[in-house]
């Protein structure tokens, strides 16, 4: 399995322009995250999606914020428009819910994340 | 609402001996699970180890350890044998077994950041 694939690696846009994020989970995850990092406030959720349907939005900082899962192996965040306080390195996450017992039991498993810059 | 908390910033560790990170977090939650996450330079997020909070093993993996103290609500990890390769911030993590809304959110905390001097 390649694991978590999020592109692009990098991102350099200007200020006002949008920005979309991708990221294609581990085939069989059913749950599906996007966490952003900053020094300042460490990581923090965003949003979290179940078999493709968002779940908690309350992360997301604010309208200029959006993300979707049209199908199990894709979602997109988008930022319109972007602005320098949204500078961060955004992490998506997949993870199976159920251990053998039907209980939450695995970590979930992070991509590379996206490093962003807003100028 | 759950929180974790890291009181070390960062930490050092002479390559060889051993170091040992903590972690306190707050829940009234019974049943949960705790993580600790590696991030290194190239920023990937890493699953060290993973703990069951039904569990009263302490979870080990190789040179990593955790010393589990739900009474404490303390969860620290112990790394044997370092070596530079655990350079690294480390996050300590709690999920809730719970459904639906927050409660499936993994909740970090700050990071320590570990140095490994050869």
């Amino acid at each position: 399995d390649a694991g978590v694939i999020q592109s692009p690696r990098h991102e350099v846009t200007e200020m006002g322009q949008e920005v979309t994020l991708r990221c294609k989970p581990i085939s069989g995850h059913d749950y599906l995250f996007w966490y952003r990092q900053t020094m300042m406030r460490g990581l923090e959720l965003l949003i979290y999606f179940n078999n493709n349907v968002p779940i908690d939005d309350s992360g997301m900082p604010e309208d200029r914020f959006s993300a979707k899962m049209p199908n199990a192996s894709f979602s997109t965040l988008k930022i319109q428009p972007s602005e320098p306080r949204d500078s961060a390195v955004y992490f998506c996450a997949s993870s199976e819910y159920r251990d053998r017992a039907g209980r939450a039991y695995y970590g979930y498993t992070f991509g590379s994340g996206t490093r962003l810059t807003v100028v | 609402a759950q929180t974790v908390t890291q009181s070390q910033p960062e930490m050092s560790v002479q390559e060889a001996e051993t170091v040992t990170l903590s972690c306190t977090y707050d829940t009234s939650e019974s049943d949960y699970y705790l993580f600790w996450y590696k991030q290194p330079p190239s920023r990937q997020m890493i699953l060290v180890i993973r703990q069951e909070a039904y569990k009263q093993q302490n979870a080990t993996e190789n040179r990593f350890s955790v010393n589990f103290q739900k009474a404490a609500k303390s969860f620290s990890l112990k790394i044997s044998d370092s070596q530079l390769g655990d350079a690294a911030m480390y996050f300590c993590a709690y999920r809730s077994t719970l459904y639906g809304g927050s409660q499936g959110n993994l909740i970090f905390g700050k990071g320590t950041k570990l140095s490994v001097k050869p």
